[in-house]
């Protein structure tokens, strides 16, 4: 149980267009998910937290404009990249957490963004 | 920055040997938890340790957090080299929803 899927695991895109990325908890409601991203050889940078049917809640220095969040369900979140520069090329990770009071995440496998 | 740090960045050992890598943190937290990645992959689950908890092992993993020194320690015994990986240590804090902030990571490499 506790499975968290991303879609697509690759994408590669071209500068100034747009890219989605999916996240869906396939077996649990999850009333909270979050976004992180990853450059090569470094930790998970904390972009944003999506609650369900509310405005996500981004972290300092992240454009929410940029990275538009939705969590239109209790079992998928979105993150679209809008308009994106080859500095966006990163590794995306989303999780969920379940609705249940407990902290537990689980972590879906990750989204690897290649902007040209 | 809430954000850990871990030490050392990089480990390399031979298989049988024991790993150690360290974790420090900034504030109080509610829990630590540590994770484990392989190059390019999501990340796995390892353990949790709960502020009023001193120590916890699972299998080969042992988990030390000290409050007061505002630190943990995670030791894996008997390493072989399928432990090969990078590892996270992550805390989350009272009324933060439960969002995680992750400290730097350990690169672990275990010679076969």
């Amino acid at each position: 149980g506790a499975v968290v899927s991303q879609h697509p695991s690759r994408v590669i895109c071209k500068s100034g267009t747009s890219v989605k990325i999916e996240c869906r908890s396939l077996d649990f409601q999850a009333t909270t998910m979050f976004w992180y991203r990853q450059f090569p050889k470094q930790s998970l940078m904390l972009m944003a937290t999506s609650n369900e049917g509310s405005k996500a809640t981004y972290e300092q220095g992240v454009e929410k404009d940029k990275f538009l969040i939705n969590h239109a369900s209790l079992t998928l979140s979105t993150l679209t990249v809008t308009s994106a520069h080859p500095e966006d090329s990163s590794f995306y990770i989303c999780s969920a957490q379940p609705g249940t009071g407990a902290y537990e995440q689980y972590f879906g496998p990750g989204t690897r963004l290649t902007v040209t | 920055s809430q954000q850990g740090e871990e030490d050392p960045q990089a480990l390399s050992i031979q298989e049988g040997e024991n790993a150690t890598m360290n974790c420090s943190y900034k504030t109080s937290i509610n829990n630590l938890q540590w994770y484990r990645q392989n190059s390019g992959r999501g990340l796995v689950h390892l353990i949790l340790i709960r502020s009023n908890e001193r120590e916890k092992h699972s299998g080969r993993l042992r988990v030390t957090l000290d409050t007061s020194k505002k630190s943990s320690s995670l030791l894996i015994t008997a390493s072989r080299a399928a432990d090969t990986a990078s590892y996270f240590c992550a805390t989350d804090f009272y009324n933060q929803g439960g969002k995680l902030i992750f400290g730097q990571g350990t690169e672990l490499s275990v010679k076969p």
